[in-house]
């Protein structure tokens, strides 16, 4: 059962575009996380939301974490090719310390 | 810091020879976690430690992998015999519980695994 549904898998688009990429479930999660992964290496941190209806931004990148907690988005501004990779969302249901799950990501190709 | 530091890089083996793969924490951080990616799952977790004690190995496939962390500063994830089936990119990420219980996983960078 895959407890974090990230759609859409795939997403190609051209330089400049803005796009949304969804991370759904159907649990509630005490923080959710967005990580960015790039060929031949491990996902790094974006983001992390802990409140429901929580909006943050990291330049042209927006994260929003659903009122319910069972939900985030995460939406790009005017897409560059140094944007592409994977994006992978990561919720955890307790404290700090206990198990992420993650969802199976995003492939982001963005070309000029 | 170097951040988490795994080896090899790649292990290219054939069906039914162990395989280890290693892992150095960032120092200081007291969560080790073991992760394998293919296409078709994603990224799932096998095992994680908290200083150096296992927590929660539910996610190891099979009595065929096996970890370890005799200190702080090292784990291994060995897999004996192993099977075209474990081809897949292995993580170790590292981790201190921070404020309000939110803390930041850090991923070393992937040991690709194929198994012939």
């Amino acid at each position: 059962t895959q407890l974090l549904e990230q759609s859409p898998q795939f997403l190609s688009i051209q330089e400049g575009e803005n796009l949304t990429v969804y991370c759904n479930s159907s649990s509630v999660f005490s923080s959710l996380q967005w990580y960015r992964q790039e060929p031949g290496e491990g996902p790094v941190l974006l983001v992390t939301v802990v409140t429901g209806g929580e909006v943050k931004k990291l330049k042209r990148l927006t994260f929003q974490f659903g009122d319910a907690r069972k939900d985030s988005s995460l939406h790009i501004t005017a897409a560059q090719p140094g944007d592409t990779g994977l994006y992978l969302c990561a919720g955890r249901h307790n404290q700090a310390g206990t198990a992420l799950i993650f969802g199976k990501g995003t492939t982001l190709s963005v070309s000029s | 810091d170097a951040g988490v530091i795994q080896s090899p890089r790649h292990e290219v083996t054939e069906m039914g020879q162990e395989v280890t793969l290693r892992c150095k924490p960032i120092s200081g951080h007291d969560y080790l976690f073991w992760y394998r990616q293919t296409m078709m799952r994603g990224l799932e977790l096998l095992i994680y430690f908290n200083n150096n004690v296992p927590i929660d190995d539910s996610g190891m496939p099979e009595d065929r992998f096996s970890a370890k962390m005799p200190n702080a500063s090292f784990s291994t994830l060995k897999i004996q015999p192993s099977e075209p089936r474990d081809s897949a990119v292995y993580f170790c990420a590292s981790s201190l519980p921070g404020l309000a219980g939110v803390d930041t996983q850090y991923f070393g960078p992937g040991t690709r695994l194929t198994v012939l």
